[in-house]
């Protein structure tokens, strides 16, 4: 079976303070990997899509990065707002559409 | 920005009773799904629907639920019995492709609380 193994399940950081949240998974013939925010209470959003190892893709402080068994997540000088839980997901090797998640890493930026 | 959106954003039940949880997907995607996150646990895949049908559901995903696609518009999922461990945040996703080329877009959630 799939899995996606995220690390560390809880960070607090000084705002400011950067640091790398990691999601290791275990699916051969990765299809893609996925990161998603999700504040309390509400629906994962979309950040990234990652296809293939040693593909990079950034949005305002966040750097997503991919190897062949993880992808990191980079957090730069990070902001209150950035306060949410991060989760990384995967499609199974073959056939269906069904993304397995990982637990997350809650994120907590104080001012 | 077209996004996914969801109602009711909280329904309460009554054990055994029939909800039936509706979404409006984003316009021009052809693939659907639901996905369940339990309180404090991870998000977890229900089933996906293409071309009017099933292409894939879970082991949670037995025959107390159903899924459906009334109009061009609506996805709806119905539990027929609901039951206390149905509670949870049920999420809509679509995607306008397969997931190897396209990204899965979530709607905000209903929090269904069961009684």
């Amino acid at each position: 079976e799939d899995q996606v193994t995220q690390s560390p399940e809880a960070l607090r950081l000084q705002e400011g303070e950067s640091s790398s949240l990691n999601c290791s998974y275990t699916v051969s013939g990765l299809r893609g990997l996925f990161w998603y925010r999700q504040d309390p209470g509400k629906g994962p959003e979309f950040l990234f899509t990652l296809y293939s190892a040693g593909e990079e893709k950034e949005k305002e402080r966040l750097k997503a990065t991919l190897t062949k068994k993880e992808s990191f997540l980079h957090i730069t000088a990070p902001k209150p707002e950035d306060s949410a839980t991060y989760l990384c997901a995967v499609p199974p090797k073959f056939g269906n559409e069904k993304l397995t998640f990982g637990t997350g890493t809650r994120l907590t930026i104080i001012p | 920005e077209p996004e996914v959106t969801q109602t009711p954003s909280h329904q309460v039940t009554q054990m055994g009773q029939e909800v039936i949880l509706r979404c409006v997907p984003i316009s021009n995607h052809l693939y659907f799904y639901w996905y369940r996150q339990i309180l404090g646990q991870k998000v977890e895949f229900l089933v996906s629907f293409y071309n009017n049908e099933i292409s894939e559901k879970s082991e949670i995903f037995d025959d107390q639920f159903s899924v459906e696609r009334p109009d061009g518009s609506n996805f709806t999922l119905k539990i027929r019995s609901t039951k206390l461990e149905d509670s949870a945040m049920y999420f809509c996703a679509s995607s306008k492709d397969r997931i190897s080329t396209d990204t899965q877009y979530f709607g905000p959630g209903t929090r269904l609380t069961v009684l």
